[in-house]
């Protein structure tokens, strides 16, 4: 069974850099066909995709956060990471990592849905 | 201000059948990209319920089915019970974001 957990500060300054890793356990990251992105949920609020890295190592970044977004592969630890740059009280929020897998038969990011997810770390950006 | 519209909530007796909509744009669900959908139980991560429009995993009841129709698609839940109390999101592809988008999320309520 596939299991993701994030890991991380719980606390950021503002203008920091937020730092998060997902662990994959049960599975392998350099598996083919597989996305594995960031998702995030204010308190109280709905989610938004932050970004994906497919298994080759290609990335997709929400526009609205791309300018402060990195998501990075680390092969030999079966582990992705999210870099979120000069982060105020808006990026408040519980982040979760997910699993992104394709439609039988279908071709490219808008066949994928996100069907294990990891439980989710509240981050904090406070003085 | 999220990309796919969805209902803030629903509420339903034990036993009915209640329905979430999820409205989207040509540059999304109109654009015959497919909807998926997720339940989060309170204080837990979202949980895949449907994937492709009207697919469920295994181990999801089928008392929970989807459609899509236009720029639309619909989450149908039968036979309302209380542990069926969540949010629920949809979610899709977006050609004019390049990205994945979700639904701002509907509560429901079993009264």
């Amino acid at each position: 069974q596939l299991q993701l957990q994030e890991s991380g500060p719980g606390l950021v300054k503002p203008s920091e850099t937020l730092s998060l890793t997902c662990t994959v356990s049960g599975g392998s990251i350099s598996s083919s066909s597989y996305y594995w992105g960031w998702i995030r949920q204010p308190p109280g609020k709905g989610l938004e995709w932050i970004g994906s890295i497919y298994y080759s190592g290609s990335t997709y970044y929400n526009p609205s956060l791309k300018s402060r977004v990195t998501i990075s592969v680390d092969r030999s630890k079966n582990q992705f990471s999210l870099n979120l740059s000069s982060v105020t009280a808006a990026d408040t929020a519980v982040y979760y990592c997910a699993r992104g897998s394709p439609m039988s038969s279908c071709i490219g990011a808008p066949c994928y849905y996100f069907d294990y997810w990891g439980q989710g770390t509240l981050v904090t950006v406070s003085s | 201000q999220s990309v796919l519209t969805q209902p803030p909530s629903v509420s339903g007796a034990p036993g009915q059948r209640v329905t979430i909509s999820c409205t989207g744009t040509s540059s999304n669900i109109g654009a015959d990209y497919d909807v998926h959908w997720y339940q989060q139980l309170p204080g837990t991560a979202p949980k895949l319920l449907i994937y492709g429009n009207n697919n469920r995993p295994s181990g999801v009841p089928d008392r929970f089915s989807g459609s899509k129709s236009g720029t639309s698609a619909s989450l149908a839940i039968t036979g309302l019970q209380a542990e069926d109390e969540a949010d629920y999101y949809c979610q899709s592809y977006d050609s004019s974001l390049s990205g994945w988008v979700f639904g701002g999320g509907t509560k429901l309520t079993v009264l």
